[in-house]
């Protein structure tokens, strides 16, 4: 257990919805980070959230967005959704965010769009 | 076009054997980082490293930074079964905040 929660755990729905995932850092990590994990992309990194401001992003369409709340969780948010979205979507959370720090990862959600 | 490329895609080995999986890059990394993953879950952390030419062991793992920071290689001496998963190789560019990853390596140890 890497301390990194993940809601829901698994997602069906269908194109054009729009979804929320949740994710909850490690106790005392400030940093969190999206990726996607699709079977021909890999593990790609979406965004970066530091202490509540965006401090980099990645390969995220326009169509999603990401925030970091005051308590530090994150959500995720994923609209118009297209069959190509269909992906595990993993958050990860660091201390800060230099270049040797250690994220952990999320057991991930699993979204499925048909 | 991954910025860092894994050989090989699969391997398939015998306990006992050992295997070596490789991370390679034209780009200089200030990091590279090893994970494992298996079915279900997310990456775990197995080593960090972050000096040219620095070796790195964890029980039968070796882990190698390659001198020139833009490649390095994984080796399990006497594999087993519990070492079955995706490997992954991540690295942080110079000057850079994202961590890029690798598509990774399925090793599978047969009993």
């Amino acid at each position: 257990d890497s301390g990194v929660t993940q809601t829901p755990k698994h997602l069906i729905t269908a194109t054009g919805q729009r979804v929320t995932l949740r994710c909850s850092p490690r106790s005392g990590d400030l940093s969190v980070y999206w990726y996607q994990q699709s079977l021909d992309q890999g593990l790609q990194f979406l965004i970066q959230y530091y202490n509540g401001e965006e401090r980099a992003k990645g390969n995220i369409l326009e169509r999603f967005s990401a925030q970091q709340f005051p308590d530090l969780h994150s959500e995720l948010n994923l609209s118009s959704l297209e069959l190509g979205d269909s992906a595990l979507y993993f958050c990860a959370s660091s201390v800060g965010t230099g270049a040797g720090e250690t994220q952990y990862f999320g057991p991930g959600t699993r979204l499925l769009v048909l | 076009t991954q910025l860092l490329e894994q050989s090989p895609q699969f391997l398939s080995i015998q306990e006992g054997e050992n295997l070596t999986v490789y991370c390679n890059s034209s780009s200089v990394f200030s990091s590279l980082q090893w994970y494992r993953q298996e079915p279900g879950e997310g990456p775990v952390l197995l080593v960090t490293v972050v000096t040219g030419g620095e070796v790195k062991k964890l029980k039968r793992l070796t882990f190698q930074f390659g001198d020139a920071r833009k490649d390095s290689s994984l080796h399990i001496t006497a594999a087993q079964p519990g070492d079955t998963g995706l490997y992954l190789c991540a690295g942080r560019a110079d000057n850079d905040y994202k961590l890029s990853f690798g598509a990774g390596t399925t090793v599978t140890v047969r009993a």
